[in-house]
Formats: structure tokens, sequence, C-alpha cells
């Protein structure tokens, strides 16, 4: 049963960064794609971006373009997604899903993580 | 952008009743590329359905998708006390793939 388990809580300025990180157990990360979903208090979900390492194509939502960036580590079957500028709407809570890739780009998120809950405050 | 429009916001029914729920999107989603999941409180959300139809490992046959184009509808047969939840609809045909605001179904 693949699992996915993120880390922990994290509170932030304004202006820094955060970094979360996620990783698989009882499957692989690098023949997926990889992607990351966020969901703001008492809000719907809000696609982030993704990648998928072996085709070695990325894409993300137009208002995280620039800010974002997400990896992968084979070695650790790990993904890490990283967000700068933070401010206070960006408070949320985000998630990493395991994406099972239909064609190049097009895939359907299959197993989430557990939820990482970023706090941006002064 | 293809945004998803999903009705009623609020769907309120009893256990042994059926539910359906709603999803429209702003422009044709190409082969079918939408996908349901399940939120309960607290919890990440869970994948139901994908390619509209295809019901996701280990989920129960009273779950059914359905629909193309721009009109898709997730159906729950007969409400079971688990199924008491949010559902959400998203596309993943046209990036940025998006999200609908999704359903809550209460008792």
């Amino acid at each position: 049963q693949v699992q996915l388990v993120q880390s922990g809580a994290e509170v932030k300025k304004p202006g820094s960064s955060v970094k979360v990180s996620c990783q698989a157990s009882g499957g692989t990360l690098n023949t997926y794609a990889i992607t990351w979903v966020r969901q703001a208090p008492g809000q719907g979900l809000e696609w982030i971006g993704g990648i998928i390492p072996i085709f070695d194509t990325e894409n993300y939502g137009q208002r995280f373009q620039g800010r974002v960036s997400i990896t992968a580590d084979d070695s650790t079957n790990t993904a890490y997604m990283e967000l700068s500028s933070l401010r206070s709407e960006d408070t949320a809570v985000y998630y990493c899903a395991r994406g099972r890739v239909v064609i190049p780009a097009k895939y359907y998120f299959e197993y989430w993580g557990q939820g990482t809950l970023v706090t941006v405050s002064s | 952008e293809i945004v998803l429009t999903q009705s009623p916001g609020t769907l309120s029914l009893s256990p042994g009743e059926r539910a359906t729920l709603s999803c429209r999107a702003s422009q044709s989603i190409s082969r079918s590329y939408l996908a349901w999941y399940q939120q309960k409180p607290g919890q990440a959300p869970s994948l139901l359905i994908y390619g509209a139809s295809s019901r996701a490992t280990g989920i129960p046959d009273r779950f059914s998708g359905r629909g193309s184009g721009t009109d898709f509808t997730l159906t729950i047969s007969r409400l079971e006390p688990e199924d008491f939840a949010v559902y959400y609809c998203q596309q993943y045909g046209s990036s940025p793939f998006t999200f609908g605001p999704g359903t809550k179904v209460d008792i």
C-alpha cells in the first residue's frame, strides 16, 4: 500500500520561504507524477503544480509561476515543494499527491499525503 | 483556464437515499479527463473516480460517474453513513488543472 508522509507544520514570516517534503513508502515516485495541492482554512482545493520526472515535464498554476519549485529525490523517494515570497494568503494545508500518468502531462491524483499546515504570520 | 462549477453547494439527505452531484465545465474537457475526490473533515482528499467513469481501487460500486464534454455527474446510489463528506470534481485535461468548489453531502 502506497503511503505518502509529509513533514510537520511550519510557521513562517511574510517574505520568507517554506520547503515541505513528501516521502513515499510502499511504492516509488520517479515513474509517476508528483503534484501539490493546497487548501486554505475553510476553503476548497487549489492545484499548485506538478512534475513528471521520467518525462522531465513540469507545469504550475499561473498564480504560483516563478514562486514555486517542485523537485524529487530518487535516492530517498522524497518529493519537495518550495514556495517563496510568502504572504498571509499562503496560509493553508499543503498536500502532496502521487499522480497516475495517463499520457505525458495528464495525470489524476491517486494517493495523497496527510497534509502539512503552513502558517504565514508576522 | 477551465472553470468547474458544482451543484448543489449542499445536499441534505438521509442514509439509504440516492445522491446526484453535478459538475459543469466552462469548456469541453478533452477525453473525459475528469476526476472526483471525497474529503472528510480533517482528512486529505481521496480519489473516487477518474476518466469520468472509472472507479479507483477499492471504491464500492454504489459510486458511479458519468458524463462527457462539459457535463459530468457523480451518483451515490444508496448513501452509507461514511459517505457524508465534501465531494470535489477536478479536470486534468488542460493545464492549469482545476477543481470545482465542492458539494457537501450532509444529513
